[in-house]
């Protein structure tokens, strides 16, 4: 069976630092990957997807990458955070079916909170 | 861009009531699926339905949807306190072969 991880699980940064989010799909090969936000009591904001490795797209444009080095990892990354960075970073993955994008399966989740 | 809007924002109901939650969009779709978040988790995908299917149930869910007025409602029946949580629709827009548009949610209580 399919399953995703993502670490840390919390984080708490100073405004300026950098940051390195994972995400790790096992039990699938050639996924989409998809990085969103959810600030709190919102609904979610995409920030980036990847159909295959080393392919990404921006879906916002802020101090926030996105790198896929391998086929099920996916990595958020940022030189230097700023405030409005925290919020909870959601990784998902899913398989594009006949029917369109099919079910996305969500990581755990990582609460950034920047200081 | 298009999305999904969740109606009502927030919903509090009693042990053994129904629930009615209700999303409208814009645009044609593939699909339209409903998600469930509870506080400070990853989210969980309850049922999808394709834009040629006018109702789908599972377990106490029934979901329906219509596509001539763009909208969808997500039906738990015989509610229980561990319904609560955000329940989300997400929307895959025709053309768009890659990605979900999330509303933002509805917050459903369900009191003991």
């Amino acid at each position: 069976s399919q399953t995703i991880h993502q670490w840390p699980a919390t984080l708490v940064q100073p405004v300026g630092s950098p940051l390195s989010l994972e995400c790790t799909v096992e039990g699938t090969s050639n996924p989409n990957l998809y990085w969103y936000r959810q600030a709190a009591g919102r609904g979610l904001q995409l920030l980036f997807y990847s159909v295959g490795i080393g392919q990404i797209s921006s879906e916002v444009p802020q101090n926030l990458s996105a790198s896929r080095p391998q086929d099920r990892q996916f990595i958020l990354s940022s030189k230097k955070l700023l405030l409005s960075d925290s919020g909870f970073y959601l990784c998902a993955w899913t398989q594009l079916g006949a029917g369109g994008v099919d079910t996305q399966y969500f990581g755990p989740g990582t609460r950034l909170t920047v200081l | 861009s298009q999305q999904g809007e969740e109606d009502p924002q927030a919903l509090s109901i009693q042990e053994g009531e129904n629930a009615t939650m209700n999303c409208s969009y814009k645009t044609s779709i593939n699909n339209l699926q409903w998600y469930r978040q509870n506080s400070g988790r990853g989210l969980v995908h309850l049922i999808l339905i394709r834009s040629n299917e006018r109702e789908k149930h599972s377990g106490r869910l029934r979901v329906t949807l219509d596509t001539s007025k763009k909208s969808s409602s997500l039906l738990i029946t015989a509610s229980r306190a561990a319904d609560t949580a955000s329940y989300f629709c997400a929307t895959d827009a025709r053309g768009s072969n890659y990605k979900l548009t999330f509303g933002k949610g509805t917050l459903l209580t369900v009191n003991p």
